[in-house]
């Protein structure tokens, strides 16, 4: 069965605690996404891969950082300078066959609460 | 700023009447346009996509794309309860960079 898996369902943050979200895909698509959504927000890209061992930031890749080991792994890591990361946390995948065309997959998404 | 504008509703619409969600992009030079569902607590599933000037039909959905006026929107035929949700648009600007969403518009079909 292909598809995106993200772990965990719900993830519990301490201050000063860095965390880290699991993204898996085994859709042997090249392209790797993340992307955070508050309530009454819309989707806002954090970091994406085109390939593996290169990412680049998206829009509000502060307090966040990633790694493209395997073409299947896109873990994101969220750093204690991220000071509001309460959120809904959702990865996505595409082929990659060309930016212009290219539909994502999105993940069941994880969602971040602080304690 | 590459933006994507929706109006975030609520659109209520009685059940058996066609929905229509608006959307539009402030990149001229945006290639490909994207319309998403999201259910409350999921994450978005695609619905369509559309690159060409015109409409395109699958099913109950019709996406309609006006590129002279930087206008993308989505027709929902026999609206159904279960339809009820955010809908996202999604553009893929100029240039090699990804997808830029909507904030969405939440849809509720009333029984």
């Amino acid at each position: 069965d292909g598809g995106i898996t993200q772990s965990p369902k719900y993830l519990f943050r301490k201050e000063g605690q860095n965390v880290t979200l699991s993204c898996e895909q085994n859709l042997n698509h090249d392209a790797m996404y993340w992307y955070r959504q508050d309530p009454g927000q819309g989707l806002r890209l954090i970091y994406y891969s085109q390939i593996v061992n290169d990412f680049q930031k998206g829009d509000i890749a502060e307090g966040y950082s990633v790694s493209r080991e395997k073409k299947e792994s896109f873990p994101l890591t969220v750093t204690s300078a991220q000071k509001n990361p309460t959120a809904f946390y959702l990865c996505a995948s595409s082929k990659n066959r060309g930016m212009s065309q290219e539909t994502q997959y999105f993940g069941p998404g994880t969602r971040l609460l602080v304690l | 700023q590459k933006e994507v504008e929706q109006n975030s509703g609520p659109l209520s619409v009685p059940e058996g009447a066609i929905a229509s969600l608006n959307c539009t992009y402030s990149d001229r030079g945006s290639q490909s346009f994207f319309w998403y569902r999201q259910y409350s607590g999921k994450s978005p599933e695609l619905i369509m996509f559309i690159y060409s000037n015109g409409d395109k039909e699958d099913g109950r959905f019709t996406a309609q794309l006006n590129k002279a006026s930087q206008y993308v929107s989505l027709l929902i035929r026999d609206s159904q309860p279960s339809d009820s949700a955010t809908y996202l648009c999604a553009v893929i600007p100029s240039g090699n960079t990804p997808l830029v969403f909507g904030k969405g518009t939440r849809l509720s079909v009333i029984a």
